[in-house]
């Protein structure tokens, strides 16, 4: 049974090009989440979606961010006209409806912005 | 106002010398406390569910616990491949499934 599948692994972009991160969740999973996190630093909570909706995105900022998780197809973390600023690990994590609390994390993808 | 406070950030341990990471945590209410393990360039690993004070898990030398305020992961004995950072992370009762992160604890244990 496949893990949490994110790709690409590493991906390096200059200012102002878009940035799609795509993440495929465990095989039975309906809940998917992202993460950024800066060295050194925590896990910061973006979005939550369930297939076809958008549950919460209280952390996603308000401009450039959106994510989707479409009925057939991996979940897209979409960063437009990125900035340096943008430069971090985004990890996406899935979980079961029956054990939401307990998320399965990929490798993650790493964001450079020149 | 950070929900999810761990100390210390970083933690320094001789092959088995025992000790504690802690995690406290300020929520209206408590849907569940998880403790997680990322070792460097890596996702985090799931590691236990809390869900309720007084409860305890264990899993080989890590066990945790839980009160009403701060949940506590002991680490026995441990070994160089202990080392990692251990994350702490809540969902609130009213907030879905939404799971808030701490900042970690650094865990380094040499031989």
């Amino acid at each position: 049974n496949a893990g949490v599948m994110q790709n690409p692994r590493h991906l390096v972009r200059r200012r102002g090009q878009e940035a799609r991160l795509r993440c495929s969740p465990m095989k039975g999973h309906s809940h998917v989440y992202w993460y950024r996190q800066l060295p050194e630093e925590g896990l910061k909570f973006m979005v939550y979606l369930q297939k076809e909706n958008i549950i919460d995105e209280s952390g996603m900022p308000k401009e450039r961010f959106s994510a989707e998780f479409p009925k057939e197809g991996p979940s897209i973390l979409r960063i437009q006209q990125v900035v340096r600023g943008d430069s971090a690990a985004y990890f996406c994590a899935s979980s079961s409806q029956t054990r939401a609390g307990e998320l399965f994390f990929g490798e993650g993808s790493r964001l450079t912005v020149l | 106002e950070d929900q999810v406070t761990q100390s210390p950030e970083a933690l320094r341990l001789q092959e088995g010398e025992s000790s504690s990471l802690n995690c406290s945590y300020t929520v209206s209410g408590l849907r569940g406390l998880f403790w997680y393990r990322q070792d460097p360039g890596k996702g985090p690993e799931f590691l236990f569910t809390l869900y309720s004070a007084g409860e305890e898990k264990e899993k080989e030398r890590l066990k945790a616990t839980l009160t009403k305020k701060e949940s506590f992961l002991h680490i026995t004995a441990p070994k160089p491949e202990d080392s990692a950072t251990y994350l702490c992370a809540v969902q609130e009762l009213n907030g879905g499934f939404k799971t808030i992160f701490g900042a970690g604890t650094r865990l380094f244990v040499k031989a």
